[in-house]
């Protein structure tokens, strides 16, 4: 079955700390990667997004992830992060021959200053 | 150029009434995507439309639920003789044609069920 995984429901950090956000998926296809943010009470706004290519995608707000194929995973890290950084963080994948993007459960990142 | 257009935000609605959630696409974007989000869960796949065609509805309940995406005028969902189970936050997508492209989402439409 195809599907998406977050590891992480939760993940504290202090601010300018580093932070990873961990993502596997399951897939017997080709498959192409993104990852979201959600800022409260709206929508989901594009991080980042693998299709092909250079396994390392930089995004905007100075994250980045790592597309690793033999461990079907795409992990979502940032150097140092920022009180704004504050919000939720979906990994999702679309599979060859489907239209539709499928979501992992979602990660709470939570900045403590 | 807007994004996707979803209104209204907040919906309150009785149990047993009709609930019509709106969504305009960005312009040029002809694939329409509905989610479902639940408190404290990720993002659930409805149906996926193009212009006047439904492509993939098997996310959608079989019953009290429908979405359309005419040729001219915003996508609907409509959700018929709501039940509190149906209290969520609704977001509507879209995409340019062609494969592997982001969607672009709005900021969602938050029906409440009383």
């Amino acid at each position: 079955a195809q599907s998406v995984t977050q590891l992480d429901s939760q993940v504290p950090v202090f601010e300018e700390a580093p932070v990873e956000l961990r993502c596997n998926y399951s897939s017997s296809v080709s498959v192409y990667l993104f990852w979201y943010v959600q800022y409260p009470n709206q929508g989901l706004q594009l991080l980042l997004k693998y299709l092909s290519g250079s396994t390392l995608v930089k995004g905007i707000n100075g994250f980045e992830a790592e597309f690793n194929k033999s461990q079907t995973s795409f992990h979502l890290r940032k150097p140092s992060v920022h009180i704004s950084d504050t919000a939720e963080y979906f990994c999702a994948a679309g599979f060859q021959g489907a239209q539709k993007l499928v979501f992992g459960q979602g990660t709470r990142l939570t900045i403590n200053p | 150029n807007a994004g996707v257009m979803q209104n209204p935000r907040h919906l309150v609605r009785r149990r047993g009434q009709e609930a019509r959630l709106r969504c305009s696409p960005v312009k040029g974007h002809s694939h329409v995507y509905w989610y479902r989000q639940l408190p404290e869960e990720g993002l659930k796949f409805m149906v996926y439309l193009q212009k006047e065609n439904i492509i993939d509805e098997s996310g959608m309940p079989k019953e009290r639920f429908s979405a359309e995406f005419p040729k001219e005028g915003p996508s609907i969902l409509r959700i018929q003789q709501v039940v509190r189970g149906d209290s969520a936050a609704y977001f509507c997508a879209s995409s340019p044609p062609g494969g592997y492209s982001p969607l672009h989402f709005g900021n969602g439409t938050r029906l409440t069920v009383t």
